[in-house]
């Protein structure tokens, strides 16, 4: 069955710090992996996704994820963050034929000025 | 272009009360997923529909929830009689279903009291 694992529930950074969110999974189908953000009081939106090809993906307002299968991890980065990047991040997983996701407990993001 | 609607935006009522939650989802898509989100258990996974069926309703606590979708564009999600546990921010997300891999959509979600 698969499963996510986020290792940190909450992550608080100074801003402009870099920040690295940990996520791993289990999988025993092919692996499509993705980052929800969810701000304050709204829903969940799509940050970035893994499909196939490149294992490092990248999303518009800079944050990156790199799927590493041997590990089977895909832990999101951001090198300087802002903060507006306050939120909780969501690492998700397919989780069988229909489609539909698996969600790891999410981490809440804080940036400090 | 419109995303998925979830009405209403927040919800207070008495126990015992009948609560209707109601979402209308992206035009075009054929995925329709209902979730409960909770500071103890997180996002949970209630209910999900493909083109207007439900495939896997494993996710709903008891058979106080119910949810329906009669057609393309609505569904529903009923809880009756409701309980101050059900108390919980309800999303609903839909997707194209033309492949496994396609994203969902989330709605800004129903915030649920229940006194």
């Amino acid at each position: 069955a698969q499963s996510v694992t986020q290792l940190d529930s909450q992550v608080p950074v100074f801003e402009e710090a870099p920040v690295e969110l940990r996520c791993n999974y289990s999988s025993s189908v092919s692996v499509y992996l993705f980052w929800y953000v969810q701000y304050p009081n709204q829903g969940l939106q799509l940050l970035l996704k893994y499909l196939s090809g490149s294992t490092l993906v990248e999303s518009i307002n800079g944050f990156e994820a790199e799927f590493n299968k041997s590990q089977t991890s895909f832990h999101l980065r951001k090198p300087s963050v802002h903060i507006s990047d306050t939120a909780e991040y969501f690492c998700a997983v397919i989780g069988g034929s229909q489609g539909n996701l698996i969600f790891g407990k999410g981490t809440k993001l804080s940036v400090k000025p | 272009d419109a995303g998925v609607i979830q009405s209403p935006r927040h919800e207070v009522t008495e126990m015992g009360q009948e609560v209707t939650l109601r979402c209308k989802p992206i035009s075009g898509h054929n995925s329709l997923f209902w979730y409960r989100q909770t500071m103890m258990r997180g996002l949970e996974l209630l209910i999900y529909f493909n083109n207007n069926v439900p495939i896997d309703d494993s996710g709903m606590p008891e058979d106080r929830f119910s949810a329906k979708m009669p057609n393309a564009s609505f569904s529903t999600l009923k809880i009756q009689p409701s309980e101050p546990r059900d108390s919980a921010v309800y999303f609903c997300a839909s997707s194209l279903r033309d492949s496994i891999n396609q994203p969902q959509h989330f709605g800004d979600g129903t915030r649920l009291s229940i006194l």
